[in-house]
């Protein structure tokens, strides 16, 4: 079964300060890993879309790399407005059309 | 690109009415779209998959006859939760794909429908 698990589950950061954001997968055999950002009382926002292992993508202060196992969320010098909740989610070949999502990393940078 | 239009954004009815839901992608063809539910601090609960002609799948645990889903067209999805209650409150998000069925693209979601049974 395809599992996706999202640590930490909160984190709270000042601004400039950099972090990482981690998700560990299972999947039987990966289609894609999808990152996305999601604000209170909002639908989820497109990031980042992995294929395979190595692959790295960036977007202003987000930079989203691979593993086999699990995918890192880098944000660099973050601002106030990079609070949101960050969402990981799998697409695997045994699961069709679904994705499945993480529980969610909520991040909160102070001014 | 890739926008998805949900609409209403905020629905507050009395018990026992039904809410018609709708999903719209702006910019392009929809092969796939998908209904999601979400609850406070909580991820997405898939509710169901639908393809633009056909009969949506529904995820186990899902009534059929409560959540009617209805995929009329390549930019079109609607949702009604039939006799809604205050338990069917919640978060509805829907989302919008392209391209084939088992591909790797990802979905586009709308902004979320906030329903509340009084």
């Amino acid at each position: 079964e395809d599992q996706v698990t999202q640590s930490p589950e909160a984190l709270r950061l000042q601004e400039g300060e950099s972090s990482s954001l981690n998700c560990s997968y299972t999947v039987s055999g990966l289609r894609g890993l999808f990152w996305y950002r999601q604000d209170p009382g909002k639908g989820p926002e497109f990031l980042f879309t992995l294929y395979s292992a190595g692959e790295e993508k960036e977007k202003e202060r987000l930079k989203a790399t691979l593993t086999k196992k699990e995918s890192f969320l880098h944000i660099t010098a973050p601002k106030p407005e990079d609070s949101a909740t960050y969402l990981c989610a799998v697409k695997g070949y045994s699961s069709a059309s679904k994705i499945i999502f993480g529980s969610g990393t909520r991040l909160s940078i102070r001014p | 690109g890739a926008v998805v239009s949900q609409h209403p954004s905020w629905v507050i009815c009395k018990s026992g009415t039904s809410v018609k839901i709708e999903c719209r992608s702006l910019d392009f063809q929809a092969t796939t779209m998908f209904w999601y539910r979400q609850f406070p601090k909580q991820s997405l609960m898939l509710m169901a998959t639908s393809n633009e002609g056909s009969k949506a799948t529904y995820e186990q645990g899902v009534e059929k006859d409560k959540f009617l889903i209805n995929h009329a067209s390549l930019t079109l999805s609607t949702l009604t939760v039939t006799s809604a209650h205050p338990e069917d409150s919640s978060f509805y998000i829907c989302s919008a794909s392209w391209g084939q069925l088992d591909g790797n693209q990802p979905q586009h979601f709308g902004d979320g429908t906030r329903l509340s049974i009084l």
